[in-house]
């Protein structure tokens, strides 16, 4: 099984919600990655987490909180977002070793209202 | 610091052309170096890899890629095009013994016509 498997595929909040994005891979991979991506745009790093702990930040808002509660799954809590936070979010996982290849999931389509 | 570039944003090709995507990097030493693919509204999906040894790399969907040293170029190329390979395609770099370090490209978009 080499799925990174993404939930919701797309959502819509308002500025002041609270939202969480989910994500969850069984490759027993120990590294899992979070990415924006605006439209036409590469992806961009923002978190990494290596063997469940934070391991890059990639100086993010606090309005993003990432959580990885166990190896298999990664989360992506959102509060009070603007509007230009507006993207596709993608999850990836790796094992963590050299030469091992990112897989990534099919993404999170957010829009702020 | 690292850095990948794609010079071409738009390509396009007939059907059944060659084609050639280029991607050249800069980094201090020579780097873990990908092509992905990525279809409208979807994720990203490897197609090839270079770490080390032969420098042509075979990956999925018929597309090969080159490891060129001296210009510092990793491009992606494929004999004959299928309407099915109109996506964006990004290069992408990561420094040895760190994948955590991944930095993408800006993408070549790629129009196959009929």
């Amino acid at each position: 099984d080499t799925e990174v498997t993404q939930t919701p595929k797309h959502l819509v909040m308002g500025m002041t919600n609270k939202k969480s994005l989910k994500c969850e891979q069984h490759m027993g991979h120990r590294a899992m990655y979070w990415y924006k991506q605006k439209a036409k745009k590469p992806p961009e790093l923002m978190f990494v987490y290596s063997y469940e702990k934070l391991s890059i930040n990639e100086s993010v808002p606090s309005r993003f909180s990432p959580e990885c509660p166990n190896s298999s799954l990664l989360n992506l809590h959102l509060h009070a977002l603007q509007p230009e936070d507006s993207a596709l979010y993608l999850c990836a996982s790796s094992p963590v070793a050299a030469e091992e290849t990112q897989y990534f999931g099919p993404g999170t389509r957010l829009l702020v209202l | 610091a690292q850095s990948v570039t794609q010079p071409d944003i738009h390509i396009t090709v007939s059907e059944g052309a060659s084609l050639e995507l280029r991607c050249n990097y800069s980094y201090g030493a020579t780097p873990y170096l990908f092509w992905y693919v990525q279809s409208p509204g979807q994720g990203l999906q490897l197609l090839l890899k270079y770490f080390s040894g032969d420098t042509l790399v075979q990956g999925i969907k018929g597309f090969e890629a080159e490891f060129k040293r001296s210009q510092s170029s990793f491009n992606l190329r494929k004999p004959s095009v299928h309407w099915s390979d109109a996506a964006e395609y990004f290069c992408a770099v990561g420094p040895r013994y760190n994948n955590n370090d991944m930095r993408f490209g800006a993408g070549t978009r790629l129009t196959v016509k009929p």
